[in-house]
């Protein structure tokens, strides 16, 4: 299958400051993005989608200004997490498709980001 | 509203010994229903999926069937390797590949 990779691997901050995951698609081109973070003892919890081009789309109860998401080309997506506090530790993760939205193309994942704010 | 349900782990077997990881789920609408896996610093990867009732997904081993009636999509494998020791995560769509929702994960760890 086709790689997404994803950095870093595991980071630490300090309360207050602002961390930036990237997710690449290595070996094709990804117009659909998608970001996961999952809390512990919890699910896997779709946050965002992000279409090439275009603005992110959030799920319900996820800020918008507090995890900003640029899709800036066909291969980088970048999740920032603005302003980070102890309880946004978490695990996200990204995945990506060749599809824009459609519902049969696959989508291929990272390997995730394990983010503790301290 | 989406949501599966299935054992945390971590769940611990003996080489050549018969897996069951159980997963059951609740969705509005039709769901397709799937597997993932997670091998150590590796992202999740598709091991399979079943997209209506009765169907029986299976790869590398594993299979699962999709059964509507107990809301339910059980993995198993007849004899695992150390090589199958990884995170394994349950998950449906109603949206195909999209949107998908998954359950907590379930580590599985074989010993020799």
């Amino acid at each position: 299958g086709a790689v997404v990779s994803q950095h870093p691997s595991w980071v630490i901050c300090k309360s207050g400051t602002s961390v930036k995951i990237e997710c690449r698609s290595l070996d094709f081109q990804a117009t659909t993005m998608f970001w996961y973070r999952q809390f512990p003892k919890q699910s896997l919890m779709l946050m965002a989608t992000s279409n090439e081009g275009s603005k992110a789309t959030y799920e319900q109860g996820v800020e918008k200004d507090k995890f900003l998401i640029n899709h800036a080309s066909l291969t980088l997506s970048t999740l920032t997490v603005t302003s980070a506090h102890p309880e946004d530790s978490s695990f996200y993760i990204c995945s990506a498709s060749t599809g824009f939205g459609l519902m049969n193309t696959e989508a291929f994942f990272g390997q995730g980001t394990r983010l503790t704010v301290v | 509203g989406n949501s599966v349900t299935q054992m945390e782990g971590p769940v611990t077997l003996s080489e050549e010994a018969f897996l069951t990881i159980n997963c059951t789920y609740t969705a509005t609408g039709y769901p397709s229903l799937f597997w993932y896996v997670q091998y150590p610093g590796e992202g999740l990867q598709l091991l399979l999926k079943a997209t209506k009732a009765d169907d029986k997904g299976s790869n590398k081993g594993f299979e699962a069937t999709y059964r509507k009636e107990t809301t339910s999509f059980h993995l198993e494998k007849g004899s695992v390797q150390v090589s199958d020791s990884a995170v394994y995560f349950c998950a449906l769509s109603v949206r195909g590949y999209q949107k998908v929702t998954f359950g907590i994960g379930t580590k599985l760890q074989v010993i020799p």
